[in-house]
């Protein structure tokens, strides 16, 4: 069973609207939760992590996620889109000692 | 930006031939990492290194393998390059052990005709 999902492909936004990208996850006890940015013709930027504590999670270029336990989803959110969030994002997980699991990444594209 | 360097970017190659795509990262991260990125944007675990003379292999089959003979250099080999290795490989170095806090290169994209 795949431990975490990016419901959503992609994801079309107008922008200066708000955005947000969808992540579940299906682990039991206390995960640690990721979201990585990928820019087009590069590797991967660690966006934002929750480990414990604040539900919400401020990370790097104005973005956020919020971690909802009885939801089991880490969306991640911005209050208002930019033409340059325009990217490939991926949810990942940690749980129990384990690896760093991607998710199958969605697809952003913020239209001017 | 990250301390993390992968050469070849790209790389067009006929079947048969034998590349190496190298990876240094100057952090002194234990941990590195090898995933194979489908056009379709998922990643793939095709190798992991805990440190000097560790390796593994990761979720998915690889015909490729790997050395790591210094903390800094992960170096992925193919033998025999075929058309289904054309892909996307990125290499990844990870800052404390199960951090999950991953720094990557800019990949090497692979096309084998």
């Amino acid at each position: 069973a795949q431990s975490v999902a990016q419901p959503e492909d992609q994801v079309n936004v107008a922008e200066g609207n708000p955005l947000t990208v969808k992540c579940t996850y299906s682990v039991s006890g206390n995960p640690y939760l990721f979201w990585y940015v990928q820019y087009p013709n590069r590797g991967l930027q660690f966006l934002l992590k929750y480990i414990t504590g604040d539900n919400l999670v401020k990370g790097s270029y104005g973005f956020e996620a919020e971690f909802n336990k009885s939801q089991t989803s880490f969306h991640l959110k911005k209050p208002s889109a930019l033409v340059s969030d325009s990217a490939l994002y991926f949810c990942a997980v940690i749980w129990a000692g384990n690896m760093l699991t991607f998710g199958g990444g969605t697809r952003l594209m913020v239209k001017p | 930006e990250a301390d993390i360097y992968q050469t070849p970017r790209y790389l067009v190659i006929g079947t048969g031939k034998k590349i190496t795509l190298e990876c240094s990262q100057t952090m002194g991260h234990d941990k590195m990492y090898w995933y194979q990125q489908d056009p379709g944007m998922e990643l793939h675990l095709i190798h992991y290194s805990y440190g000097v003379n560790s390796t593994e292999k990761g979720d998915l089959s690889s015909e490729s393998t790997v050395s790591r003979i210094r903390t800094e250099h992960f170096p992925l080999t193919l033998e025999s390059a075929r058309p289904s290795h054309t892909s996307q490989y990125l290499c990844a170095s990870e800052n404390d052990r199960g951090s999950g806090e991953l720094f990557f290169g800019e990949g090497s994209r692979l096309t084998v005709l």
